[in-house]
C-alpha cells in the first residue's frame, strides 16, 4: 500500500539556519503531496501542497518540490525562526473509490533556538 | 470561528467506562475523519464518513464506533475504554472530490487509567 517516510527528529537548528526535512513516498500512480504543521497543543494545519510532478508548493517561506523521479517531497526553508518550532508531517493522497484518504508520515519535530 | 470543533478537549476515563467525542464542522464538508495520534506512530485513521448516514472503517477501528446522523457532526464512541486507547484524537473534514487537504480540529486528549 501507499506509504510516506520522513526523517526522524528532532531536528535542532539555530535561528536563521537553513532547514531541510526529507520526505519520500511509495505510491502507485500520481498522488498529491502535502506538508502539514502542528504547533504545540494544536491540530494540524495545511502548510503547502503539490498535485503533480515538478510542482512547487510554497507558503510562509517554506517550499517543497514534487519529484516523481526520486519519489520525494522535501521541505525547505532558507532561514528558520523560533516560531517555526513545531512538528511537520508529510502526507499523500489518492482518489480511491470516490473519497480522499490522506496517508501520513510519522512526523518530524523541529526545534529552533535563538 | 469557522472550522472544525472538537469537544471535549481533555478527558480522563477509568477502564471500562464509555464516552463520546463530538466533532462539528460548519464548512459544509462532505467527508469527515477520526484519527488518533500516538508518539512515534504518526496519525492513524480510525473511521471516516463520506456523507450523512454513511461510515466506514479505517486502519485501527477496533474498540470504536462512529455515527454521522447530521452532515455537520461526526461522533466517535468508546463503549468500554481500555488503557491502549489513551491517545490524542483528531477530527478532520474536507470537501468531496478535490485535493484541498484536510481541516483539522484542535484535538481531544484522552487518558484511560
Amino acid at each position: 500500500g501507499d506509504s510516506v517516510t520522513q526523517m526522524e527528529g528532532p531536528v535542532t537548528l539555530s535561528e536563521e539556519a537553513f532547514l531541510t526535512i526529507n520526505c519520500t513516498y511509495t505510491a502507485t500512480g500520481y498522488p498529491s503531496l502535502f506538508w502539514y504543521v502542528q504547533y504545540p497543543g494544536e491540530g494540524l494545519q495545511l502548510l503547502l501542497k503539490a498535485t503533480k510532478a515538478d510542482d512547487k508548493g510554497s507558503n510562509k517561506g517554506f517550499e517543497a518540490t514534487y519529484r516523481k523521479e526520486t519519489t520525494s517531497f522535501h521541505l525547505e526553508k532558507g532561514s528558520v525562526q523560533v516560531s517555526d518550532s513545531a512538528v511537520y508531517f508529510c502526507a499523500l493522497s489518492q482518489m480511491n473509490t470516490g473519497f480522499q484518504k490522506l496517508v501520513f508520515g510519522t512526523g518530524t519535530r523541529l526545534l529552533v533556538s535563538p | 470561528n469557522a472550522g472544525v470543533t472538537q469537544t471535549p478537549k481533555f478527558r480522563v476515563l477509568k477502564t471500562g467506562q464509555s464516552m463520546t467525542l463530538l466533532c462539528a464542522q460548519d464548512m459544509n464538508h462532505e467527508y469527515m475523519y477520526w484519527y488518533r495520534q500516538d508518539p512515534g506512530m504518526g496519525l492513524r485513521l480510525i473511521h471516516y464518513s463520506v456523507g450523512e448516514g454513511t461510515t466506514a472503517k479505517g486502519e485501527v477501528p477496533d474498540g470504536y464506533n462512529v455515527s454521522r446522523l447530521k452532515k455537520q457532526n461526526f461522533l466517535l464512541g468508546l463503549e468500554s475504554a481500555a488503557p491502549s486507547q489513551t491517545s490524542v484524537y483528531f477530527c478532520a473534514s474536507t470537501p468531496a472530490g478535490a485535493n484541498y487537504g484536510y481541516t483539522f480540529g484542535s484535538g481531544t486528549r484522552l487518558t484511560v487509567v
